[in-house]
């Protein structure tokens, strides 16, 4: 089966500290992507970070970066200098390449930045 | 470049009545996906078009769902008749090609009463 596991349905953070996700996942594929997407209150999910699995390098965008744990199937995101507009929920998901074309999520992780 | 649209934003129904759904998806991308959120649940797939045909179906609950992408270009999901556990966002994404990053619509909120 393949699964997405987020184990913390909301969490908070002081404006400009740092926040990290959790997410493990489930797959006996070994050939797949990995992506954290953010949906900020009443607005379009947008793309927030995209991991290669065969990739060992951790990936980054600006303040966004993950670790990337692939024996232990972690993939967690951590947000630097929180901002407001980073309120948002965020989910977890990863896409097997050999097997279809379907992404599969996890539930969701709610984040308020607090002022 | 304009993204996945979809419409209506939100709507609401009674148990019985039929509802269509649309989606735009990003011009020149050839896969089209339908996905579904029921409240406080995991976003799950319904089905992945390439062009007009249907390429995986396999998470479409039911009969009462039909879905179609006329000419490859927007696609309908139509729920009829609906039930009160068809409750839920429907989210549309397209893609450029098979694996790559999928950009997803606002999502459409259907309430069934």
């Amino acid at each position: 089966a393949q699964t997405v596991t987020q184990s913390q349905p909301e969490m908070s953070v002081q404006e400009a500290e740092t926040v990290t996700l959790s997410c493990t996942y489930d797959t006996s594929e070994s050939n797949y992507y990995l992506f954290w997407y953010k949906q900020p209150p009443s607005r379009q999910m947008i793309l927030v970070i995209r991991q290669e699995a065969y990739k060992q390098q951790n990936a980054t965008e600006n303040r966004f970066s993950v670790n990337f744990q692939k024996a232990a199937k972690s993939f967690s995101l951590k947000i630097s200098d929180s901002q407001l507009g980073d309120t948002a929920m965020y989910f977890c998901a990863f896409i097997p390449l050999n097997t279809g074309n379907q992404f599969y999520f996890g539930t969701g992780t709610s984040l308020t930045v607090i002022p | 470049e304009a993204g996945v649209t979809q419409f209506p934003s939100h709507s609401v129904i009674e148990k019985g009545q039929t509802v269509t759904l649309r989606c735009d998806p990003i011009s020149g991308h050839d896969n089209l996906y339908w996905y579904r959120r029921v409240m406080g649940k995991e976003i799950k797939f319904l089905l992945h078009f390439v062009k007009e045909s249907k390429q995986d179906e396999s998470g479409m609950p039911n009969n009462r769902f039909l879905a179609e992408r006329t000419g490859g270009t927007y696609s309908t999901l139509k729920v009829q008749p609906a039930e009160l556990e068809d409750s839920g966002v429907y989210f549309c994404a397209s893609s450029h090609g098979q694996g790559a990053t999928q950009y997803f619509g606002p999502g459409t909120r259907l309430t069934v009463t």
